[in-house]
């Protein structure tokens, strides 16, 4: 199964809109955390924002927020007021608690391609 | 200046070759990663290093090797390039506490060609 599941391979919103990306995750441990980045056309790694397991409220950064819902082990990203720049690849990761062995790998979904339109 | 470096960005080169990708961060973290994108935009975990201990993914075919001079550098060696290299090559790094989650810093990737 999955780790982390991105249902939409592909997203359009209008320019100055509101757009939700789902991600939902599978996971036993009760420590982890989960991740959003972006890669824009460029092909860089951009962290956007983080929700950690036992963080209460939600996450947010500027225009960026993170809907998170532990019953339903869903993280989805919300981007308030779209810009022509948030045109990219955003992708939803998970951390899980440490193995034992001292680092913390990234699970990644398959991301989803959001196209903003003037 | 750059917090994570790779080098080369782009690496063109022939079947059954060996190259290596180099990678620098100068954030101070202790652990580094090296990730792989196919064409298809799917990133996967390949090693990750911490305080010179090496996790492997089991998927990683033995051809792919890091390697750690110090604690700012992680090199990734790939002996007998295969066509199904090709990918873009991610190191990242992070600084990692039993009881503090941090985000992963990625370098800016390296395009692999495999003709």
């Amino acid at each position: 199964a999955q780790k982390i599941t991105q249902t939409q391979p592909g997203m359009f919103v209008q320019e100055k809109e509101a757009v939700t990306l789902d991600c939902t995750y599978d996971t036993s441990d009760q420590s982890y955390g989960l991740f959003w980045y972006k890669q824009p056309s460029s092909g860089e790694m951009i962290f956007l924002i983080y929700q950690g397991s036992y963080d209460e409220q939600n996450a947010t950064e500027g225009r960026y927020s993170l809907n998170f819902q532990k019953a339903r082990k869903s993280a989805n990203l919300v981007i308030s007021a779209s810009q022509l720049g948030d045109s990219a690849m955003y992708f939803c990761a998970m951390r899980e608690a440490d193995s034992g062995a001292g680092s913390y790998q990234l699970t990644f979904g398959k991301g989803t391609k959001l196209s903003v339109i003037p | 200046d750059t917090a994570v470096s790779q080098t080369p960005k782009y690496l063109v080169t022939q079947m059954g070759n060996d190259k290596s990708i180099k990678c620098e961060q100068n954030l101070g973290h202790d652990t580094m990663y090296w990730y792989k994108q196919d064409s298809k935009k799917f990133l996967k975990i390949m090693f990750s290093y911490n305080n010179k201990e090496l996790i492997i993914n089991e998927t990683v075919p033995n051809r792919f090797s890091p390697k750690s001079p110090d604690k700012a550098h992680l090199n990734l060696h790939i002996n007998s390039l295969e066509l199904g290299d090709s990918a873009v090559y991610f190191c990242a790094s992070s600084q990692d506490l039993w009881d503090r989650v941090y985000e992963q810093y990625f370098g800016p990737g390296t395009r692999l060609t495999v003709t």
